[in-house]
């Protein structure tokens, strides 16, 4: 099955830096790579996705990029403020068999923006 | 605002009690599912319902019994729990089930087994 790898665990700036979040996935056949923010007590929200005919894609101070070759997607957050500290997850869907459409996460990241 | 609603928002239960966790969704989505998620772990899949069918169980035990009454409820029935079963269940849903398609989460229940 799939197989995700998240990076880093932790994520401390200060506010109005950028963050970059990067996720590694196994199973090439994968095409959608969703990203959720999880604030404390809250479910996951989904903030960004991309699917694998798109090599980026913005949405604000949020971006999304994929490697297909490398198998690989990054989150980028630009001139962060306090409340997008959160946990973030990437994911990937798998794309056929009996998991079809079944998302695997990463570990998750623990962003915190210091005023 | 999460469209997927989900009662009771924390349940506290002894190991011998049977309660249910109930969620429900007004987005016309045909596929809903049930998710664990244990402290400081990403969301772990349980089940996926596909117009009202169980189409995914992810070897999940017994005491945990899922129920689609209809196209817009998911409930989870809750039997003998045991305290390891503590953590926060997610219900979600998607427009259909398959790749592409965004899963929207709840805001969880909050369980705890004593």
């Amino acid at each position: 099955g799939e197989n995700v790898e998240q990076h880093p665990s932790t994520l401390s700036v200060q506010e109005g830096d950028s963050a970059v979040i990067k996720c590694t996935y196994s199973d090439s056949a994968s095409n959608y790579f969703p990203w959720y923010k999880q604030e404390l007590g809250k479910g996951p929200q989904l903030i960004i996705d991309i699917r694998s005919n798109v090599g980026e894609k913005k949405d604000q101070r949020i971006a999304v990029t994929l490697n297909k070759t490398a198998k690989h997607f990054s989150l980028h957050i630009t001139e962060t403020q306090p409340e997008d500290s959160a946990v973030y997850f990437c994911a990937a869907s798998d794309a056929g068999g009996t998991s079809y459409g079944k998302l695997t996460f990463g570990q998750g990241t623990i962003l915190t923006v210091h005023p | 605002d999460t469209e997927v609603t989900q009662t009771p928002k924390h349940l506290v239960m002894g190991m011998t009690n049977k309660k249910s966790l109930k969620c429900e969704q007004h987005m016309g989505h045909r596929a809903m599912y049930w998710y664990k998620q244990k402290a400081k772990k990403p969301p772990e899949l349980m089940f996926v319902y596909s117009y009202e069918k169980l189409s995914i169980n992810e070897s999940v035990p017994s005491r945990f019994s899922p129920e689609c009454p209809n196209s817009s409820l998911l409930n989870l029935h809750l039997h003998a729990l045991q305290p390891e079963d503590s953590a926060l269940y997610l219900c979600a849903s998607s427009h259909n089930r398959g790749p592409g398609n965004t899963i929207y989460f709840g805001e969880g229940s909050w369980l705890t087994v004593v």
